[in-house]
């Protein structure tokens, strides 16, 4: 079955500073894998996603995510934080089954600080 | 607009009351599904649908009924609520993955059920 595992449940940058919210896949087969936002009292946003194309995605804004195969990594980077990035950040994997559920990772809130 | 809509975004009921969550999307997407959102536990599947009439179990079914008796509506019955049911739910639909969807899924905007 595959998986995402987010280490860490929070994390808490400066205003300007590198945003980086980490997520390890498990996947027997090559992986469609997503990032999603939630802002508070919202729903699910997409921010990007990976479906074997280019291993460098770019999403909105501002966010990217880079496929790494070889570390079963999809990170989710953006260069510079600012106070409307605070939100929750989730990490999901495709199923390539019948049932193409998406299996997400447990979140991550990011926390800007001014 | 391209969008699911799920109704009602707020509901507060008594265990035991019936009750059901309504969603309709407009995307004429063969592939339905029902998420619930717990702290901690991330997003977990309910039930989903791969086309009308043809609905099975996700990972936590327990407590919950679906039917899909059109292609726009996937509505979510809890015939028996109880405390443990309150969260935050998400129906969500996507293109048939068989067509070579490779994309996400797009969201409602969530339904917090409280089961007092």
């Amino acid at each position: 079955a595959q998986s995402v595992t987010q280490l860490g449940s929070h994390v808490s940058v400066s205003e300007g500073a590198l945003v980086l919210l980490r997520c390890n896949y498990s996947s027997s087969v090559p992986p469609y894998l997503f990032w999603y936002v939630q802002y508070p009292n919202q729903g699910l946003q997409l921010l990007l996603k990976y479906t074997s194309a280019a291993t460098l995605v770019k999403g909105i804004n501002g966010f990217e995510a880079e496929f790494k195969k070889s570390e079963t990594s999809f990170h989710l980077t953006k260069p510079s934080a600012h106070m409307s990035d605070a939100a929750e950040y989730f990490c999901a994997v495709r199923n390539t089954g019948a049932n193409s559920k998406l299996t997400f990772g447990k979140g991550i809130t990011l926390s800007v600080r001014p | 607009e391209a969008q699911v809509t799920q109704n009602p975004r707020y509901l507060i009921t008594v265990t035991g009351k019936k009750l059901t969550v309504t969603c309709s999307q407009n995307m004429n997407h063969e592939y339905m599904s029902w998420y619930r959102q717990d702290p901690g536990l991330g997003l977990r599947q309910i039930y989903y649908s791969m086309n009308v009439e043809v609905t099975d179990k996700g990972d936590v079914p327990e407590g919950y009924k679906v039917s899909r008796k059109e292609k726009r509506n996937f509505p979510l019955i809890l015939e028996s609520p109880s405390p443990n049911q309150t969260s935050l739910y998400f129906c969500a639909s996507s293109a048939h993955p068989g067509q070579g969807a490779k994309g996400g899924y797009t969201f409602g905007s969530g339904t917090r059920l409280t089961v007092v």
